[in-house]
């Protein structure tokens, strides 16, 4: 698999259910990044997770860093059908102890809120 | 407090013509970065710039692509000889500095040029 592998592909829900998003990762990390992407838009930043950390929140989301199991997980509470998007998690790979900034995404998945 | 700054939006070109994209990062950032994403793909790196050097370009093809960010003005990608294969959506990202990793947190990223080939 490779760097940065999102899971599910794609995620069909109701307005208001929760939407919980995983990312396999490889490399030993500096950090790892969710964004959203809109239709034939660009990428926005939601939340970035250090290596040292395990928890995060940011309004609406949590994130989660498991770095014994190169895996974090994105989790959008009562979602909204304005959170269709695709989502991508992006690690920010560390060589031999220096982090470059070279971010390396996933697939993403494809989430669709119904309203 | 403008964000990346990318143009043009959407570029076309026929097969063997040149693409040339432009990026202004954010005010105060001296560290850019260029991706490209094919359809229905994610985002894959080409290549990181400072000011008038070339930090990292193992995600750029060998042949036909180029990169730089002179002293002065925007950072450009160019793509010579365009192909079909050349299609897609080029992204470019800034952040603030790359030593100092308590500022180099984020990239951000433009709006990105869609680039079709006919």
């Amino acid at each position: 698999s490779q760097q940065g592998e999102e899971d599910p592909q794609a995620l069909s829900i109701q307005e208001g259910e929760n939407a919980t998003m995983n990312c396999s990762y490889k490399t030993s990390i500096n950090n790892l990044q969710w964004y959203r992407q809109n239709s034939g838009r660009g990428l926005v930043h939601l939340i970035l997770i250090r290596s040292n950390e395990r928890e995060k929140h940011s309004g609406r989301l949590r994130v989660t860093l498991d770095t014994s199991k190169k895996s974090s997980s994105l989790l959008i509470t009562a979602s909204r059908a304005a959170d269709t998007a695709s989502y991508f998690c992006a690690t920010d790979e560390r060589v031999g102890g220096t982090s470059y900034g070279k971010l390396t995404f996933g697939q993403g998945t494809i989430l669709t809120v119904h309203p | 407090n403008a964000g990346v700054m990318q143009n043009p939006r959407h570029l076309v070109r026929r097969r063997g013509q040149e693409a040339r994209l432009r990026c202004s990062p954010m005010k105060g950032h001296s560290h850019v970065y260029w991706y490209r994403q094919l359809p229905e793909e994610g985002l894959k790196f080409m290549v990181y710039l400072q000011k008038e050097n070339i930090i990292d370009e193992s995600g750029m093809p060998k042949e036909r692509f180029s990169a730089e960010f002179p002293k002065e003005g925007p950072s450009i990608l160019r793509i010579q000889q365009v192909v079909r294969g050349d299609s897609a959506a080029y992204f470019c990202a800034s952040s603030p500095s790359y030593y100092v990793e308590s500022l180099r947190d984020t990239q951000y990223f433009g709006p990105g040029t869609r680039l079709t080939v006919l």
